[in-house]
């Protein structure tokens, strides 16, 4: 069956970077593209962008531009998110998705990044 | 970009009971909204897309309508399962944008 398996919860201080992980099994994945959704602790979901991994073709919300850099490696079918100069504001919970049509059929663990001197 | 506007924003019932939580676009948005479910330690699950197509392998008690601006997910005979977060997001046009979310909860 279809899994998104993320990387483990991270602690970083403010300024720095993170980079996660979003290992995909169960079907082919340069067949479908990864969305990256942000949800703030007791807030909505919002959709930073996402990647085809065939092409490595990218869209983004224009509010995460700058903020967030995908890509993937093939070979392990995975996709990767990087977030920059990070801010108190960029604590949250990170899900990876496999994207339909834009629609979010699968969804990953979430992992959650906490920016704190 | 596209706003997406929950009601009720909480929401209580009780088993068996049928309960609506609606979803409204900023502007048509066509057919094309879908619906999740968030449940603490679960991964979110995608209950309805393209406004009203039930998702592989949920039970036909969740059931969406609505088209251009206006939108409803009904469930029928709530389950102790149903009970959590509910999410409509809108996937017309880029940025894909979710609702506020809806919080149902046991009576």
């Amino acid at each position: 069956q279809v899994k998104l398996l993320q990387s483990g919860a991270a602690l970083v201080k403010p300024g720095a970077s993170v980079k996660m992980s979003c290992k995909a099994s169960g079907y082919t994945f340069t067949d479908y593209w990864v969305s990256w959704v942000k949800q703030s602790h007791g807030k909505s979901l919002e959709w930073i962008g996402e990647i085809y991994p065939n092409s490595g073709a990218t869209n983004f919300n224009e509010k995460f531009k700058g903020k967030a850099t995908l890509t993937v490696d093939k070979s392990t079918s995975t996709a990767y998110m990087e977030l920059s100069r990070l801010t108190s504001e960029d604590s949250a919970i990170y899900y990876c998705t496999r994207c339909n049509y834009g629609w979010f059929a699968y969804w990953g663990q979430g992992t959650l990044v906490t920016v704190s001197s | 970009d596209v706003q997406m506007t929950q009601s009720p924003y909480n929401l209580a019932a009780s088993p068996g009971e049928s309960v609506s939580i609606n979803c409204k676009a900023s502007k048509s948005i066509s057919k094309y909204l879908a619906w999740y479910q968030q449940k603490p330690g679960k991964a979110n699950k995608l209950l309805i897309y393209d406004g009203s197509t039930l998702q592989s392998g949920i039970p036909s008690r969740f059931s969406g309508s609505g088209s251009g601006t206006d939108f409803t997910l009904t469930i029928r005979s709530l389950e102790p399962e149903d009970f959590g977060l509910y999410y409509c997001q809108q996937h017309n046009e880029y940025p894909w944008t979710f609702g506020g979310g809806t919080k149902l909860e046991l009576k």
